[in-house]
C-alpha cells in the first residue's frame, strides 16, 4: 500500500519562509503533487514533481528526491492568506491513482 | 474552460437512508474522475476513481458504490447510510492524474 507522512501543524511569521516536508512509501511511484486547502473549501493544485529537483512557481517551490522518497513544499514571503492546510499526494500504480497525505495545517502569524 | 459541478452542497440524512451524490464536468472529454471523502480536520481518502464510462476502481471496501453512466458524469451512491459515512465528499477530475481539479464538495451529516 501507500503511506505519506507530513507534520500535522506548522506556524510561521508573515514574510518568512516555511518548508513543509513529505515522506512517502509506495510502489510504482510516478510523481508527487501538492495541494492547498483553505478551511471549508476544496483543495487546489499547487505543483507536481515527477523528476528529482526543484520546481518553482512564484512564491511556491516544490522539491523531490526519488531516491530518498522525500519531497517538500517551500513557501516564501509568507502572507496571511497562505494560512491553510497543505497536502502532498503521490501518483502510484498508474498515473490515475492518487493517494493523499494527512495534511499540514499552516498558520501564518503577524 | 472546464468546470466541475457537485450537488447538493449540504445534506442531512438519517442512518439507513439511501444516498446519491452527483458530479458533472463541463468543457472536457474523457476525464479521469475521482470521489474522495474527508473527515473533519483530516486528509482526503480516495473512494473511487474512473478512467472511462463504466470503468470504476474501488479503493476502500464499504457500503458505498460509484457509477459513471456518461463520460462526464460520476455518481456516488449508498443503499443504507452509516453514521461513519458523515464527511465532506469531494469529486475531482483530471486530464492525466496528477493535476486534479476539485468540485465545491458536499457536506454530508448522517444522524
Amino acid at each position: 500500500g501507500q503511506s505519506l507522512e507530513q507534520p500535522s501543524e506548522v506556524t510561521a511569521v508573515e514574510g518568512a519562509i516555511v518548508q513543509i516536508n513529505c515522506t512517502y512509501q509506495t510502489s510504482g511511484f510516478y510523481g508527487l503533487s501538492w495541494y492547498q486547502q483553505h478551511d471549508g473549501g476544496a483543495p487546489t493544485f499547487l505543483s507536481y514533481n515527477a523528476l528529482d529537483g526543484l520546481e518553482e512557481t512564484g512564491r511556491f517551490s516544490s522539491f523531490l528526491s526519488r531516491s530518498d522518497s522525500y519531497g517538500y513544499l517551500l513557501l516564501q514571503e509568507l502572507q496571511m492568506k497562505d494560512s491553510a492546510s497543505y497536502f502532498c499526494a503521490v501518483n502510484s500504480g498508474g498515473y490515475q491513482k492518487v493517494t493523499f497525505g494527512t495534511g499540514t495545517k499552516l498558520q501564518v502569524i503577524p | 474552460s472546464q468546470t466541475i459541478h457537485q450537488w447538493p452542497a449540504t445534506l442531512v440524512q438519517p442512518v439507513g437512508s439511501p444516498l446519491s451524490l452527483e458530479c458533472t464536468v463541463e468543457g472536457t472529454s474523457n476525464p479521469n474522475l475521482y470521489w474522495y471523502r474527508q473527515a473533519a480536520g483530516r486528509g482526503l481518502q480516495l473512494l473511487f476513481y474512473s478512467v472511462g464510462i463504466g470503468q470504476i476502481s474501488s479503493e476502500v471496501p464499504q457500503n458505498l458504490s460509484a457509477s459513471r453512466p456518461q463520460d462526464r458524469q460520476f455518481i456516488l451512491s449508498s443503499k443504507k447510510l452509516l453514521l461513519s459515512d458523515s464527511g465532506f465528499y469531494l469529486c475531482a477530475w483530471s486530464p492525466q492524474g496528477w493535476e486534479q481539479f476539485f468540485g465545491p464538495g458536499t457536506r454530508l451529516t448522517v444522524l
